[in-house]
């Protein structure tokens, strides 16, 4: 597609329940991050993947997050066990290369955890 | 780790009125960013700074990156309802990083 696609738009979750949030990025692009944005506040990174490889993946909060990105297109951030501090929204970026003024970020997805 | 500040936090203006704002962070960077966020969207690139004292126009908007290095300023002139949203200053995380760290974004609201 001509964008960085985001799937789903909406996520409830219960408190304890295991999530997946997809993001397809822009044909070709080969990094990917994914970023975590709370309410009043600006993105903050999680994970970078060039190509397959996820190259960075300190701004990940706890071991209940997981990402992948198996054959170096689509991603999919995991969340377990899903605590109310993880409502927030979740913007994914591609990048044709790592430059900074090449990132697209998708409209994300926007998880509540009830 | 290091901080970016943007101010004001939000703005209330008239249709027509330029807009000033600014960003500064705890330690030197060599890319300032400027990004525009609205309702349900991601971060879309307005424009992008690469050395000290470069101004950069992109329509009414004009940036500018400090001769510190350590700030940055985004004035937006003759606003249009259409300017509604968030605008937020990145910068790499480190020296050489291809990771934005973003401020915590000016909240624009234009009234007609």
């Amino acid at each position: 597609g001509a964008g960085v696609s985001q799937s789903p738009r909406y996520k409830v979750a219960k408190r304890g329940q295991d999530v997946a949030l997809r993001c397809d990025p822009i044909s070709g692009h080969v990094s990917l991050f994914w970023y975590q944005q709370a309410l009043g506040q600006g993105p903050e990174f999680l994970t970078y993947f060039q190509n397959e490889a996820q190259l960075d993946k300190s701004g990940l909060p706890s071991d209940r997050f997981f990402a992948e990105r198996p054959e170096g297109s689509v991603s999919t951030l995991k969340i377990q066990r899903t605590q109310q501090e993880d409502s927030a929204v979740y913007l994914c970026a591609s990048s044709p290369t790592g430059d900074l003024y090449g990132y697209t970020f998708g409209s994300g997805t926007r998880l509540t955890v009830v | 780790g290091q901080q970016l500040n943007q101010s004001p936090q939000s703005m209330f203006i008239q249709e027509g009125e330029d807009v000033s704002m600014n960003c500064t962070s705890s330690s030197i960077f060599n890319t300032w960013l400027w990004y525009k966020q609205e309702p349900g969207e991601g971060p879309v690139l307005l424009i992008a700074l690469y050395k000290a004292g470069e101004l950069t126009s992109n329509g009414r908007l004009t940036a500018q990156f400090g001769i510190t290095r350590k700030d940055s300023f985004l004035n937006i002139s003759a606003s249009i309802p259409s300017d509604v949203g968030i605008y937020f200053c990145a910068g790499p995380t480190s020296g050489g990083s291809y990771i934005p760290t973003f401020g915590r974004g000016t909240s624009l609201i234009v009234h007609p």
